[in-house]
């Protein structure tokens, strides 16, 4: 069963620009994660915010979670051809197993 | 460091014929497991994960099996294929007990014909 659902489902910028993508989700979580898959590639874990984290920085990634609303946003300022990418968030509910979202497909135009 | 190994990387099936995909890893202990699949490359469904030597847990009924004979060794496998067990497999583990992120392997694209 899916249990992050991301928004858009794509998106397309210009090198430079920002990228926003949201993921929301249904149950309470322990955690929340955000990876990232080139295509026909493994997943590579970005980023985790815990459930009384509010928002989390690394690099030029920063990623917020709100659990009131059951949302998080992944946020790739000054963004990249190499960006270019599909975004997964993912929620760890309860006994460390991720339910995936559909992801959001980023493509960064140079 | 710890590294994840699956293959084959790609792997053309008939219908009806067995599976057995592969994953180890490398430079840690009694790791979580997981195989999990994406179809039409969005959106992945958790199939088994184990938390040691012969525990399994499945997520979904289907048409696989998973089995971990070792305690960095985890094997996905079918005894008759079908079409719609195409897709992109993924494996990946974590540390036990610690609130972190997954480690995936690169992924076997399975096409059954």
């Amino acid at each position: 069963s899916q249990q992050g659902e991301e928004d858009p489902q794509a998106l397309s910028i210009q090198e430079g620009e920002n990228a926003t993508m949201n993921c929301s989700y249904k149950t309470s979580i322990n955690n929340l994660q955000w990876y990232r898959q080139n295509s026909g590639r493994g997943l590579v874990h970005l980023i985790l915010i815990r459930s009384n984290e509010r928002e989390k920085h690394s690099g030029r990634l920063r990623v917020t979670l709100d659990t009131s609303k059951k949302s998080s946003s992944l946020l790739i300022t000054a963004s990249r051809a190499a960006d270019t990418a599909s975004y997964f968030c993912a929620t760890d509910n309860q006994g460390g197993k991720l339910i995936f979202g559909q992801g959001t497909e980023l493509s960064v135009k140079p | 460091s710890q590294t994840i190994h699956q293959w084959p990387a790609t792997l053309v099936q008939p219908v009806g014929s067995p599976l057995s995909l592969e994953c180890t890893v490398e430079g840690t202990s009694n790791p979580n497991l997981y195989w999990y699949r994406q179809a039409a490359g969005r959106g992945l469904q958790l199939l088994f994960y184990s938390v040691g030597i012969g525990q399994i847990s499945s997520e979904v009924p289907q048409n696989l099996s998973a089995s971990r004979p070792q305690d960095r060794q985890f094997i996905l496998s079918s005894k008759k294929l079908l079409l719609s067990d195409s897709g992109f497999y993924l494996c990946a583990w974590s540390v036990t007990g610690t609130v972190s992120g997954y480690t995936f392997g690169s992924g076997t694209r399975l096409t059954v014909v």
